[in-house]
């Protein structure tokens, strides 16, 4: 079956701790996107790669840090300088990094400050 | 103007009743336009692309009006599986950057029994 798995499905971080996102797919998608989302609004971009080895900032990358080492995996990092994780987190894939297919998300990852 | 914006509702309406969502977008040189469900607490998952000339997907129909820049969603004979919060998405071209998608804070549907 066709698509993206984001892991783990819950996630829960002590102060000053780093944690990594897993976003892996197997749609043969070039461009790959990191979300998040805070209850009750939009989906803000954090980070984005259109190929490999390669990966541009989003409107929110501070505190985030990201590495596309392979096609299939896009992991995201939430270092101890985002001083507000808490929220839904979403990966995204698309078949072209062009901007004009739409993306196909994962189920997402909920991240908590313990 | 936000770049994408939709009126957050809620809107209750009854089984079988027909519901139209309109969304508006700032950036005139936007090309490809979408409309995504997300159920509570789940991923959005696309509904439908939106075409100039306007489409249909059985009971789903999209518009776009380029000249007055937005985008609109009707529901005909409403299920109570349509209760969801339905997305507006449009892309953009920050700067020198590729394109983007922009995704709208969302419409909340409620279809009552």
């Amino acid at each position: 079956d066709g698509g993206i798995t984001q892991s783990p499905k819950y996630l829960f971080r002590k102060e000053g701790q780093n944690v990594t996102l897993s976003c892996e797919q197997n749609l043969n998608h070039d461009a790959m996107y990191w979300y998040r989302q805070d209850p009750g609004q939009g989906l803000r971009l954090i980070y984005y790669s259109q190929i490999v080895n390669d990966f541009q900032k989003g409107d929110i990358a501070e505190g985030y840090s990201v590495s596309r080492e392979k096609k299939e995996s896009f992991p995201l990092t939430v270092t101890s300088a985002q001083k507000n994780p808490t929220a839904f987190y979403l990966c995204a894939s698309s078949a072209s990094e062009k901007g004009n297919q739409p993306q196909h998300f994962g189920d997402g990852t909920r991240l908590s400050i313990l | 103007r936000k770049e994408v914006e939709q009126d957050p509702g809620p809107f209750n309406v009854p089984e079988g009743a027909t519901v139209a969502f309109n969304c508006t977008y700032s950036n005139s040189a936007s090309q490809s336009f979408f409309w995504y469900r997300q159920d509570c607490r789940k991923e959005p998952k696309l509904l439908m692309s939106v075409y100039s000339s306007g489409n249909e997907d059985g009971r789903f129909t999209a518009q776009l009006n380029r000249a007055s820049q937005y985008i609109s969603l009707l529901i005909r004979d409403s299920k109570l599986s349509d209760s969801a919060t339905y997305l507006c998405v449009v892309n953009r071209k920050p700067g020198a950057g590729s394109y983007q998608l922009t995704f709208g804070k969302g419409t909340k549907l409620s279809v009552i029994p």
